[in-house]
């Protein structure tokens, strides 16, 4: 069953360095999609993109964050400077269209450690 | 900015019995709602959905109810095993958006 995966799994990080997180979707899918989850909270929408553009984002993804899709199976997500508050556990998801009843399908998700 | 509750945090069930997981929400422009179901260090698994044209949906073991005009829903699994002990979140989302809004997640634990 295909699935989406997530590289690495784990990163830790010192304050103020830029971090990319690595997402390959499901291959015939072509909406994508970040969330996070900080240690006890809920998940949280970040960013969603479609046709190489974002097409929508939270107050969260600030200018620090960008995402990428740099060839024809890989999405990336950027922090360019990060702090302890990104301290989370970040997952991948994509879906196949942007229909109302579309299922969005996660990946294990990338651990990442501010320190 | 808490448009889905999940109020219970846990729930202890006995293996065999039926598992009610509750979620309540308070956007009434929400018209797609999904069960997910999440093991430690893994990412969220899609368990069920429901649209909000309809007030039940069933897959096996699983069933989605959704109480509109109480903004309510709820996953029944029946009957419940040792592996469904996971975290289960519902989620909902607008046919104008693209993100999903998560509840905060209740921990099932089916015990043997």
């Amino acid at each position: 069953e295909p699935e989406v995966t997530q590289t690495p799994s784990h990163q830790v990080t010192q304050m103020g360095q830029e971090v990319i997180l690595r997402c390959v979707p499901i291959s015939n899918h072509l909406y994508f999609y970040w969330y996070r989850q900080i240690l006890g909270q809920k998940v949280e929408f970040l960013v969603s993109f479609y046709n190489n553009e974002i097409s929508e984002k939270s107050e969260i993804f600030d200018d620090q964050f960008s995402v990428e899709r740099p060839d024809g199976s890989n999405f990336t997500l950027k922090i360019r400077s990060t702090k302890l508050e990104d301290s989370a556990m970040y997952f991948c998801a994509s879906s196949d269209t942007r229909a109302v009843q579309e299922t969005q399908y996660f990946g294990p998700g990338t651990r990442l450690l501010v320190l | 900015d808490q448009q889905v509750k999940q109020n219970s945090p846990s729930l202890s069930v006995q293996e065999g019995r039926i598992s009610i997981l509750n979620c309540d929400y308070t956007n009434s422009m929400f018209d797609y709602f999904l069960w997910y179901k999440k093991y430690p260090a893994e990412g969220p698994t899609f368990l069920i959905s429901i649209s909000s044209i309809k007030d039940k949906n069933e897959d096996g073991r699983f069933t989605v109810f959704l109480n509109k005009s109480a903004k309510h829903l709820s996953l029944h699994i029946v009957p419940s095993q040792p592996g469904d002990s996971a975290v289960y979140f519902c989620a909902a989302k607008t046919s104008g958006t693209y993100k999903y809004i998560f509840g905060t997640g209740t921990r099932l634990k089916v015990l043997a």
